[in-house]
């Protein structure tokens, strides 16, 4: 397997433009997760997906996240509309039942 | 509330041991001690894990205490590409809905 691929690995867009950030877990895994690090928050967990359903969204920030996982090989975390304290470092992990998790390379999110 | 206390970094040579402790006082009779690193510039990798015994892969060993307050991720012969930040976390096992949830770890410095 190719472990938890994030797309893209770099993207830097402009305040106010929509971003999509992807992710694709390892096959069998039934937990997904979002995470956001910066320097001065750490690594924070946004929200989790169990089966495909979320199950704590606490952890988005605002209304202008949203994450959605329609099936069990693909999520995606959208901002809409974005702005520069947004700018961070996004990963996605997945794992099974009561396993370890594995984390994707993440996404480098800049908003200028 | 922090579960886990880390020093903030540690150095080590290379070739040496690097013993890295974590206090964690009040963990609860059904959690675990999860080891995590993160290498610059990726995602967080699983390590080691354990409930109230030692622990050993071909990554590292958990000693954990009889009391389960303290444990000590050993790396036995540090090599300059183990420099990474280092979380001990705690996380009940009994149920895969439980998250990692990452403080500020410890910053190792593996050097020539």
């Amino acid at each position: 397997d190719a472990g938890v691929i994030q797309s893209p690995r770099h993207e830097v867009t402009e305040m106010g433009q929509e971003v999509t950030l992807r992710c694709k877990p390892i096959s069998g895994h039934d937990y997904l997760f979002w995470y956001r690090q910066t320097m001065m928050r750490g690594l924070e967990l946004l929200i989790y997906f169990n089966n495909n359903v979320p199950i704590d969204d606490s952890g988005m920030p605002e209304d202008r996240f949203s994450a959605k996982m329609p099936n069990a090989s693909f999520s995606t975390l959208k901002i809409q509309p974005s702005e520069p304290r947004d700018s961070a470092v996004y990963f996605c992990a997945s794992r099974a039942d009561r396993d370890e998790a594995f984390f994707g390379q993440g996404t480098r999110l800049t908003v200028v | 509330d922090a579960k886990t206390t880390q020093p903030p970094s540690m150095d080590c040579a290379e070739g040496r041991a690097a013993n890295l402790p974590c206090n964690h006082s009040t963990i609860s009779g059904n959690e675990y001690v999860y080891w995590y690193r993160q290498i610059h510039s990726q995602g967080p990798q699983y390590i080691i894990h354990g409930l109230k015994n030692n622990e050993t892969n071909e990554m590292a060993s958990l000693i954990i205490t009889e009391d389960r307050k303290s444990s000590t991720l050993i790396l036995p012969h540090a090599t300059l590409r183990d420099t990474a930040v280092y979380y001990c976390i705690v996380r009940p096992g009994y149920s895969g809905y439980s998250t990692l949830t990452f403080g500020k770890g410890t910053m190792l410095l593996v050097s020539p």
